[in-house]
């Protein structure tokens, strides 16, 4: 069964430092998703991409984030210069279409020291 | 506004029925999503309504909508150990993302 993939499953990296988080999403699918969970809490939405370009994105994602599906079929999530409160579990989801089901990737954790 | 209420906590016996609940407030959710989170794991579709439904069956899964009070519900019959895990309600309130609720931890004592 097809499925979303991300790498790398966990990453450390120094404040201020800069780090992109990959997904595979799966392949007919064309809308493309990256959400957050800080520990414990509750699973925010950050942006969706669909015909390559951002459709929408929440209050978290600041100049500071951008996404990029550079081939066909990975997409990406760069925080440029990263905090401390970034420190969370991003997931990566995709779906054939709006308003449909969303498959999520098992996350990639990122801690920022 | 989108906001989706769960309660944070359920103890259940293992055999015994687990309902969890939620409330949201979008009324234009074209579907209603139980996603399925275990330890330290992604989330799992678990199921979906869509909202002209009140009611979806699949397995040991019941789906319950009642869309004039904005109330979802999950029933999982013949609750087992495999079954711990944190269940997020979810609505879409538009094409391009989903809002959570804060999960529901279902703990399956033996």
């Amino acid at each position: 069964e097809p499925e979303v993939t991300q790498t790398p499953s966990h990453q450390v990296t120094q404040m201020g430092q800069e780090v992109i988080l990959r997904c595979v999403p799966i392949s007919n699918h064309l809308y493309f998703y990256w959400y957050r969970q800080i520990l414990g809490q509750k699973v925010e939405f950050l942006v969706s991409f669909y015909n390559n370009e951002i459709s929408e994105k929440s209050e978290i994602f600041d100049d500071q984030f951008s996404v990029e599906r550079p081939d066909g079929s990975n997409f990406t999530l760069k925080i440029r210069s990263t905090k401390l409160e970034d420190s969370a579990m991003y997931f990566c989801a995709s779906s054939f279409r709006g308003r449909v089901e969303q498959f999520f990737g098992p996350g990639t954790r990122l801690t920022v020291l | 506004g989108e906001d989706v209420e769960q309660s944070l906590f359920l103890s259940v016996r293992e055999g015994d029925s687990s309902v969890i609940n939620c409330t949201y407030t979008d009324s234009s959710s074209t579907y209603l999503y139980w996603y399925k989170q275990e330890p330290g794991a992604g989330l799992q579709l678990l199921t979906y309504i869509f909202s002209n439904m009140d009611m979806k069956q699949d397995q040991r899964l019941t789906v319950l909508l009642n869309k004039k009070d904005k109330h979802l519900s999950l029933r999982i019959a013949d609750t087992q150990t495999g079954d711990s895990a944190i269940y997020f309600c979810a609505e879409n309130p538009n094409d391009y993302k989903l809002s959570f609720g804060a999960g529901t931890t279902v703990t399956v004592r033996a």
